[in-house]
């Protein structure tokens, strides 16, 4: 069935420098990508989402690029600040599955000092 | 204040012993969605809605009943609880059906059956 990789699991970088989360599915017909952003304790939070007829977009430190020919999608993060440190999740949705999402399995990202 | 509130946020059960967890927007969404979270499987869907009285599954419905009889409110039912639904649950609400929107989450719900 459809399904959405994430990696990696967890993500250790120092501060300043950049993290890299990366995601495939399997739908080809999957259109719509967000990522959203869990702190601990908290619920999940969107921060950035991309359409299949972009490959990249950008808000400040952070953005996503598509590759529809590979089927894969990423999540940049520059200059990374203690507040980054939070569980990603990427996601995808097709027009195939009416309006069901598929998660991936989340990423760990820790900022060290 | 718009925002999807869920209840109760703790819960501590019995296996077999019937609960329901209630979720409410004030958005006026008309989509809604049961999440349940569980370390290393990340969030998977259980049931979604699109409009009133229109629910389906989603990738893990067994065990669980849903029902949306008004637009703001879908509760999730658990017949006859186990300890494998054991988990953190979330209910999440956007604008419309459509792909293009951002999901709100609710606070979570944290349910342990024993």
């Amino acid at each position: 069935g459809e399904n959405v990789e994430q990696h990696p699991s967890t993500l250790s970088v120092q501060e300043g420098d950049s993290a890299v989360i990366k995601c495939t599915y399997s739908d080809s017909a999957s259109n719509y990508f967000p990522w959203y952003k869990q702190e601990l304790g908290k619920r999940p939070q969107l921060i950035i989402d991309i359409r299949s007829n972009v490959g990249e977009k950008k808000d400040q430190r952070i953005a996503v690029t598509l590759n529809k020919t590979a089927k894969h999608f990423s999540l940049h993060i520059t200059e990374t600040q203690p507040e980054d440190s939070a569980v990603y999740f990427c996601a995808a949705k097709s027009m195939n599955r009416d309006d069901k999402i598929i998660f991936g399995k989340g990423t760990r990202l820790h900022i060290l000092p | 204040e718009a925002q999807v509130t869920q209840n109760p946020r703790y819960l501590i059960t019995v296996t077999g012993k019937k609960l329901t967890v209630t979720c409410s927007q004030n958005m006026n969404h008309e989509y809604m969605s049961w999440y349940r979270q569980d370390p290393g499987l990340g969030l998977r869907q259980i049931y979604y809605s699109m409009n009133v009285e229109v629910t389906d599954k989603g990738d893990v419905p067994e065990g669980y009943k849903v029902s949306r009889k008004e637009k703001r409110n879908f509760p999730l039912i658990l017949e006859s609880p186990s300890p494998n639904q054991t988990s953190l649950y979330f209910c999440a609400s956007s604008l419309y059906s459509g792909s293009y929107n951002e999901q709100f989450f609710g606070p979570g719900t944290r349910l342990t059956v024993l």
